[in-house]
């Protein structure tokens, strides 16, 4: 099993819509979780931090369900400029430092 | 957020070649950094954890003499890909975490291309 696995889709979706993704891991023990976006051939990029809360910004709204290891990255509104890659991400506990886990990453793409 | 620069952007070089990746903290100090792999359509593998002042922690299956890795300083990473075949292009990518911040910043990427 994965450590980190997610739908790679790809998602197709018109502008305006909503999108949802979901993502599991597998180690009780992670401690960080994150979401990233990575447009095509360039690095990835911090998109949100997810906490236990719930956190939001802005169309983007991230959830951690750690019972469930479950993390998951609602998309509201979509934009053209939304289309990327998506990358569920995991910290492995320990000091600040700690390796990062990442998902295989789902595909978006938003058209007009 | 935090700055990390890599260099060269972009490399084609031959078969049984050796290339240099520099990564730097532009705008902070990175005790440890890592360094990641990443193949077509496939995520971010990570190659290695580069401490400054020691020995890099490579994953199984890295070849620690193939991709050698110095961390000279708190700003400064490099891994070189020792005897490149074409087998190892690939986007490589560093990335840096700074002690105020619970993140990751990653490097804009070295791609690779071993003819």
């Amino acid at each position: 099993r994965k450590e980190v696995e997610q739908d790679p889709g790809p998602f197709n979706v018109p502008e305006g819509a909503t999108v949802a993704f979901n993502c599991t891991y597998s180690n009780s023990a992670s401690q960080s979780f994150f979401w990233y976006r990575q447009d095509c051939r360039k690095e990835p990029k911090l998109l949100m931090s997810v906490y236990s809360s719930g956190n939001e910004d802005g169309r983007f709204t991230a959830q951690l369900n750690r019972a469930s290891q479950y993390i998951s990255l609602l998309i509201r509104d979509s934009k053209l400029s939304d289309s990327a890659t998506y990358l569920c991400v995991v910290k492995a506990g320990g000091t600040s430092y700690g390796k990062l886990t990442f998902g295989q990453g789902t595909i978006l793409t938003v058209h007009p | 957020g935090a700055v990390v620069s890599q260099h060269p952007s972009r490399v084609i070089c031959k078969s049984g070649t050796s290339v240099k990746i520099e990564c730097r903290s532009l705008d902070f100090q990175a005790t440890t950094m890592f360094w990641y792999r990443q193949f077509p359509k496939q995520s971010l593998m990570l190659m290695a954890t580069s401490n400054e002042g020691s020995k890099a922690t490579y994953e199984q299956g890295v070849e620690k003499d193939k991709f050698l890795i110095n961390h000279a300083s708190l700003t400064l990473s490099t891994l070189t890909v020792t005897s490149a075949h074409p087998e190892d292009s690939s986007f490589y990518i560093c990335s840096g975490g700074g002690s105020y911040t619970d993140t990751q910043y990653f490097g804009p990427g070295t791609r690779l291309t071993v003819l």
